[in-house]
């Protein structure tokens, strides 16, 4: 099915341990986002890339790495997570290259941090 | 990047209409208007986006006056299934733009029974 996958769906670390997150597209989108979402609050953009082999901060970079490995796929690091990095994340992708475009979103990671 | 005031929340009941506005000031010439849908515990939804005037589709209306500083998203005849959140978003398309979109909190509609 066409979308946007990310792995793992939850997950669970101790402050100090890092990870990363993955994140996969399958629509030949050139744009791809990551997003954390905490309990009650909208969205806020963390990292995007506009295309293959560029990545620029969001609104809350700190505390993150992103890796844009090909067109696909787009993964976001935690080096040494913190409780405050507890959160939902969602990956998205878009074309921007087509005159009206929207975002496709993946279903989330929900990542506590103890 | 401009911004969106929508309010924060809005109860309905089953079967009226309903209109959610945003407000967006500061749009830019090339800004498309996009509103997204977001259940509990799922990544927001694309509903319907527009530029001027008036656009439908199977989901929903947006309304868009001369000026394009509001837009109106009306749902028609909401059901319980429809309670979630609403975001308003304005951003730029072409392929110079990186897409870059800012979500604001979002209107928590509650449908009744």
């Amino acid at each position: 099915n066409a979308g946007v996958t990310q792995t793992p769906k939850f997950q669970v670390l101790k402050t100090g341990q890092s990870m990363t997150l993955q994140c996969a597209q399958d629509m030949n989108h050139n744009s791809m986002y990551w997003y954390r979402q905490d309990p009650g609050m909208g969205l806020r953009l963390i990292y995007y890339s506009a295309s293959e082999g560029t990545t620029d901060k969001g609104e809350v970079p700190n505390g993150y790495n992103v890796s844009r490995l090909n067109k696909r796929e787009f993964s976001l690091r935690l080096e040494s997570a913190a409780p405050s990095q507890t959160s939902v994340y969602f990956c998205a992708s878009s074309d921007t290259r087509s005159p009206n475009y929207g975002y496709t979103f993946g279903s989330g990671t929900r990542l506590t941090v103890v | 990047l401009a911004k969106t005031t929508q309010p924060i929340s809005m109860d309905s009941y089953e079967g009226q209409e309903v209109n959610i506005t945003c407000s967006h000031n500061n749009i830019a010439t090339n800004d498309y208007i996009t509103w997204y849908q977001q259940f509990p515990s799922q990544g927001p939804r694309f509903i319907i986006q527009g530029y001027k005037t008036k656009v439908t589709n199977e989901v929903a209306s947006l309304f868009i006056p001369a000026d394009r500083k509001s837009s109106t998203l009306s749902l028609p005849r909401v059901s319980l299934s429809d309670t979630a959140v609403y975001y308003c978003l304005v951003g730029t398309e072409g392929s110079s733009n990186t897409g870059k979109l800012i979500f604001g909190q979002g209107t928590t509609l509650q449908v009744k029974p």
